[in-house]
């Protein structure tokens, strides 16, 4: 079955880059997405990849992934306080299966001014 | 353009007491609608999902109940709440038929937070 692990905290300056670190355990040809959750809302899809794909890039977000390795990561250019949030990976087959997205438990971003 | 709605946005209930909350989506048709709950530092927790009106696929066993008699409406219940169904609920739809050979994004609502005294 799926697995997606993520580590819980991350805390950064505002201003620098944030890389927020995810581990899938599916093998399968696989979607591969990242939400945001702000405080006391609902969580937001912020972009997705598939896994024939190296990387994906958008204005400041930029995925990468490490096929090999099953990792994900989500680097955040110049932080800001805004992008204070809990951050969730997420993965979903192709075909096959369940095609139900399994979460992690979700990385707490801190923005430090 | 598809919004998604739920309520109440905040509830606070004895225990024992029943549940109802309610979920529903406007513009579109034959959505896929699902359940899950988050409690503090636990991620997110599946419980229910449909793919049509009268289909439920409970996917953790609980005191807690789902149905969709519309198309476009999903109401979690409950005839008797305990302590640890305490969490923030989150009702999402995604569109019909995806997954299948493609991405399956969901769209979230705001959120219902659950607090059983």
């Amino acid at each position: 079955g799926e697995d997606v692990e993520q580590s819980l905290f991350l805390s950064v300056r505002e201003g620098d880059s944030s890389v927020i670190n995810c581990t899938y355990t599916d093998s399968s040809s696989t979607y591969l997405y990242w939400y945001k959750q702000e405080p006391g809302a609902g969580l937001q899809l912020l972009t997705y990849i598939f896994s024939n794909m190296d990387m994906k890039q958008d204005q400041r977000l930029t995925v990468l992934l490490n096929k090999k390795d099953k990792h994900l990561s989500l680097r955040i250019a110049d932080t800001q306080t805004g992008d204070s949030a809990i951050y969730f990976c997420a993965e979903s087959p192709r075909s096959g299966g369940s095609y139900i997205p399994t979460f992690g438990r979700g990385t707490s971003l801190i923005v430090h001014p | 353009s598809q919004t998604i709605h739920q309520w109440p946005a905040t509830l606070v209930q004895p225990v024992g007491s029943p549940l109802s909350l309610e979920c529903t989506v406007e513009g579109t048709s034959n959505p896929n609608l699902y359940w899950y709950r988050q409690a503090a530092g636990r991620g997110l927790q599946l419980l229910f999902y449909s793919v049509g009106i009268g289909q439920i696929s409970s996917e953790v066993p609980q005191n807690l109940s789902a149905s969709r008699p519309q198309d476009r409406q999903f109401i979690l219940s409950s005839k008797k709440l305990l302590l640890s169904d305490s969490g923030f609920y989150l009702c999402a739809w995604s569109g019909p038929g995806q997954g299948h050979s493609g991405a399956n994004v969901l769209t979230f609502g705001a959120g219902s937070r659950l607090t059983v005294l």
